[in-house]
């Protein structure tokens, strides 16, 4: 039983395309992140979701936009990707306020 | 802003102990967190502190000095598997579930 689950796991396109990533958890967790690992292995909140809302969001470009269709739900959508999105996607999800539970990871390189 | 330090590389040996520093100059202080990643995996969670002294857990134990903004992870007897990223994490204001990680140390554990 997968608590975080992410699709795809890897993902190659070319600059310019636009790409989506799933994210699901059946934790029943109120809270949704995605994180951006760059490949100094530095880990970097993006996003997160509360009950459907965004609480933060960490200047992250606006080419960046997190879609949540429910509460188990946390999508990403890149538009016109640029070489310097390749990195680690991790989605995670807490409970109110505790330890978060990371996802696998999607690897994007952008050619 | 956020600030958080931690070395780069550590090496130890099958058997001892090690001990990973962190520091760590936040707005807003509401618990720190330890996280394993091995490579090319997710990170897991380790330990979370959020009052001064030592949280043990089998062969890991964390520390917090608040007043010093200062924690550490001690690793115990030492296996091979433990060789992974050991990732400091502050959670920030009341009200968010943001976490911000340090840059991680890579531990490799040598026979």
């Amino acid at each position: 039983d997968t608590a975080v689950s992410q699709t795809p796991k890897y993902l190659v396109t070319q600059m310019g395309n636009d790409k989506s990533i799933k994210c699901e958890q059946n934790l029943g967790h109120d809270t949704m992140y995605w994180y951006k690992q760059d490949s100094k292995k530095f880990l970097k909140i993006m996003f997160s979701y509360n009950n459907k809302e965004l609480i933060i969001n960490e200047t992250v470009p606006n080419r960046f936009s997190p879609k949540s269709p429910d509460k188990a739900h946390l999508n990403l959508h890149i538009n016109s990707l640029e070489l310097g999105d390749s990195a680690v996607y991790f989605c995670a999800s807490s409970p109110s306020s505790y330890e978060q539970y990371f996802g696998p990871g999607t690897r994007l390189t952008v050619t | 802003g956020q600030n958080i330090d931690q070395p780069t590389e550590m090496t130890a040996t099958e058997g001892a102990i090690v001990q990973i520093n962190c520091t760590y100059q936040t707005s807003g202080f509401n618990g720190l967190f330890w996280y394993q990643q091995h490579a090319g995996e997710a990170p897991t969670f380790l330990s979370y502190n959020v009052l001064d002294g030592l949280e043990e857990k089998g062969r890991f134990s964390s520390f917090l000095s608040r007043s010093k903004g200062y924690s550490y992870l001690l690793l115990k007897e030492l296996q091979m598997k433990d060789s992974a990223s050991y990732l400091c994490a502050v959670k920030g204001q009341t009200g968010a579930n943001n976490l911000f990680f340090g840059t991680g140390t890579r531990l490799t554990v040598i026979p």
